[in-house]
């Protein structure tokens, strides 16, 4: 399974765009990039899903490069209930099986 | 909105003690996983099933146990408890398409302390 490796944390301030980049060296053909939000107390939450190029919806953005072993959440104008950890996850679900990387804890400040 | 929902919030057990946790959800989905989540070590996968009476090891699966009779319900089981088990279990379930991924929905957590 593909290995993943994201910043331990971050930290911005609100109406900011935030980038968060998740390695992924080791990607198979057939795996797709999915970033997950976990707030406190509760089980992480989709966000986010690609296989290559750009991907947007109300949340946010996905970038991944031709090589795909990286990929960049986006999320614009963050606001303080973005105060989150956010999961990368790579994997392939034809096996039902997929690798969450550490986590990147965003915090958000006024 | 899909639902997964597990037996306990918090739950306290003594070491050695046997140990189920329960998951159900209710979208019909045939892949069902549980993590455990610790502090600077993200999820990790325990054991995953993608059918009924079906399972697979995940990355630690030492000193677990699944089982999986029915579609909708996959249980969690602590052969004899211990206190490096003391963790947050996270139960999730997801359709299963092949060549494909499909979103993971997540239960509300389990506090396991073991004493």
């Amino acid at each position: 399974l593909a290995k993943t490796t994201q910043p331990i944390s971050m930290d911005s301030y609100e109406g900011q765009e935030v980038n968060i980049t998740c390695s992924h060296n080791n990607i198979a053909t057939n795996d797709y990039i999915t970033w997950y939000q976990q707030f406190p107390s509760q089980g992480p939450r989709f966000i986010i899903q690609g296989y290559k190029t750009k991907v947007t919806n109300e949340v946010a953005s996905l970038f991944i490069p031709a090589d795909r072993k990286s990929s960049t959440l986006s999320l614009p104008r963050v606001s303080l209930s973005d105060t989150a950890v956010y999961y990368c996850l790579v994997g392939d679900d034809g096996a039902g099986k997929s690798t969450f990387g550490d986590g990147t804890t965003l915090t958000v400040k006024p | 909105d899909v639902k997964v929902t597990q037996s306990s919030r918090y739950l306290v057990k003594r070491t050695g003690e046997k140990v189920f946790l329960e998951c159900v959800q209710d979208m019909d989905h045939e892949n069902m996983f549980w993590y455990r989540q610790d502090p600077g070590l993200g999820l990790r996968l325990i054991y995953f099933s993608y059918d009924v009476k079906m399972k697979e090891k995940g990355d630690i699966p030492e000193g677990y146990s699944v089982s999986r009779e029915k579609k909708e319900r996959f249980s969690l089981i602590l052969e004899s408890a211990s206190t490096n088990q003391t963790s947050m279990y996270l139960c999730a379930s997801s359709f299963k398409v092949l060549a494909s991924y499909n979103e993971q929905f997540f239960g509300p957590g389990t506090r396991l302390t073991v004493l």
